[in-house]
């Protein structure tokens, strides 16, 4: 456990509908980071925070991905209607926030299916 | 775009065995890599990591080289495991920021 949490475990939603996924990073870290993992592929990167500020956001996070962390603390990715393309395990990571090139923690990941 | 890559997809030694995972990677920008292990239904895992500064460290039963000549880097796994049977990921970041660069993923299975 290394001490990033992320709930729901799993989703299963139909095509359509939106659904919100919540992120605890580790208390002490700055740094949080989104990821989206498909089957045998290793994980993409979407975007990061530091503290409050969204600083960099992929190609990948197209206009139906929204995420927010407004107290520096959690984080929330959203994905409005969902598409059956969007089924994946979307991974969390967290670090320390002062400086490049961090080591990055996960949590265990929310895996989602789109009907 | 990167391209981190692995150079097998799938190795199974038997336990008591070392194992030798190797990872290429392109951007020669790239100067922090991270090794992996993820098991099934579970995020990445942390096992180790290197700087460019450096083409060898090692931790408990694993040892990462790198070699920035060709661009390759190795996790070595001594004595292993049952319990090191997982997907290894090596991720690689250049210099100017933090978003890491992820391959496809090793897959290891350990024989008993």
């Amino acid at each position: 456990d290394t001490g990033v949490s992320q709930n729901p475990r799993h989703k299963i939603t139909k095509r359509g509908q939106n659904v919100t996924f919540r992120c605890d990073p580790i208390s002490e870290h700055n740094r949080l980071y989104w990821y989206r993992q498909t089957l045998g592929q290793g994980p993409e990167f979407l975007t990061y925070f530091q503290n409050e500020a969204q600083l960099e956001k992929s190609r990948l996070l197209s206009d139906r991905f929204s995420a927010e962390r407004p107290k520096g603390s959690f984080s929330t990715l959203e994905i409005q209607r969902t598409e059956q393309g969007d089924s994946a395990m979307y991974l969390c990571a967290s670090s320390l926030g002062t400086g490049l090139q961090e080591t990055q923690y996960f949590g265990p990941g929310t895996r989602l299916l789109v009907l | 775009g990167e391209s981190v890559g692995l150079h097998l997809p799938t190795l199974s030694v038997q336990e008591g065995d070392n194992s030798i995972i190797n990872c290429a990677y392109s951007n020669s920008a790239s100067d922090y890599f991270i090794w992996y292990k993820q098991e099934s239904g579970k995020g990445p895992q942390f096992i180790i990591d290197i700087r460019s500064n450096m083409d060898k460290r090692q931790g408990q039963r694993v040892t990462v080289l790198l070699n920035k000549t060709v661009k390759h880097l190795s996790l070595q796994i001594a004595a292993t495991q049952p319990g090191d049977s997982a997907v290894y990921f090596c991720a690689e970041t250049p210099n100017t920021g933090n978003q890491f660069y992820f391959g496809t993923g090793t897959s290891l299975t350990v024989i008993p």
